[in-house]
């Protein structure tokens, strides 16, 4: 069964509301969890490293007041996209590494935002 | 920073067909995982490489890693329609400090397989 939590599945919204993304690691702790911005045809983009108790770690390019990254307890991640823009209409997805398994890493289901 | 080389970028084969994929480093691999993907859906777990010359075998597929740990392959044998879909190839930085989770994707391979 899924290990990585990613909710919700797809999200609608206005342009200029923002949106919240959740990534829970269901049976493990995740000091680090990662996200991804996929668009359509197009190869996933890490977008930044999201790191337990401290701030997140954002990829070169990526704005960090756009893209509000929490990590506020081991199990939970979210990713929030502020004031959001047609623009950023996306698949967004996180992932997540549990040591115990020989898979070791693992993907949320994604995201897919659409900004109207 | 990694850079993953994916070829080809699509390719479409007859139902039965046997057919590769490839993924090229300039650097030395540090892990390699392979994912399949729908888009607009999560990734799929395929394998995970990290010893040179490793081999790995699921059902009709099969990944490889060579000796130097800088170019792999994914081989499927015997095609099926379900076997259609985004094949992602994946690394870790591979630098000291740098987290083994933390992974940069080829532009992936579309594959379409005709019934």
């Amino acid at each position: 069964g899924a290990v990585v939590s990613q909710h919700p599945s797809w999200v609608i919204c206005k342009s200029g509301t923002s949106v919240k993304i959740e990534c829970r690691s269901l049976d493990f702790q995740a000091t680090t969890m990662f996200w991804y911005r996929q668009f359509p045809k197009q190869s996933l983009m890490l977008m930044a490293t999201s790191n337990e108790g401290s701030k997140a770690t954002y990829e070169q390019g990526v704005e960090k007041d756009k893209f509000l990254i929490n990590h506020a307890s081991l199990t939970l991640s979210t990713l929030t996209v502020t004031s959001a823009h047609p623009e950023d209409s996306s698949f967004y997805i996180c992932s997540a590494g549990r040591q115990t398994t020989n898979e070791k890493l693992f993907f949320g289901s994604g995201t897919q935002l659409s900004v109207l | 920073s990694q850079e993953l080389e994916q070829s080809p970028q699509s390719l479409i084969v007859q139902e039965g067909k046997n057919l590769t994929i490839n993924c090229t480093s300039s650097k030395t691999l540090y892990g390699l995982y392979w994912y399949k993907q729908k888009y607009g859906e999560g990734l799929i777990f395929l394998m995970m490489l990290q010893k040179g010359g490793e081999e790995k075998s699921h059902e009709k597929i099969t990944a490889k890693l060579d000796e130097k740990k800088q170019q792999s392959s994914l081989h499927i044998t015997a095609s099926q329609p379900s076997h259609a879909g985004i094949y992602l190839c994946g690394a870790p930085p591979g630098y000291s400090g740098g987290s083994n989770y933390k992974l940069t994707f080829g532009k992936g391979t579309l594959l379409t397989v005709n019934p």
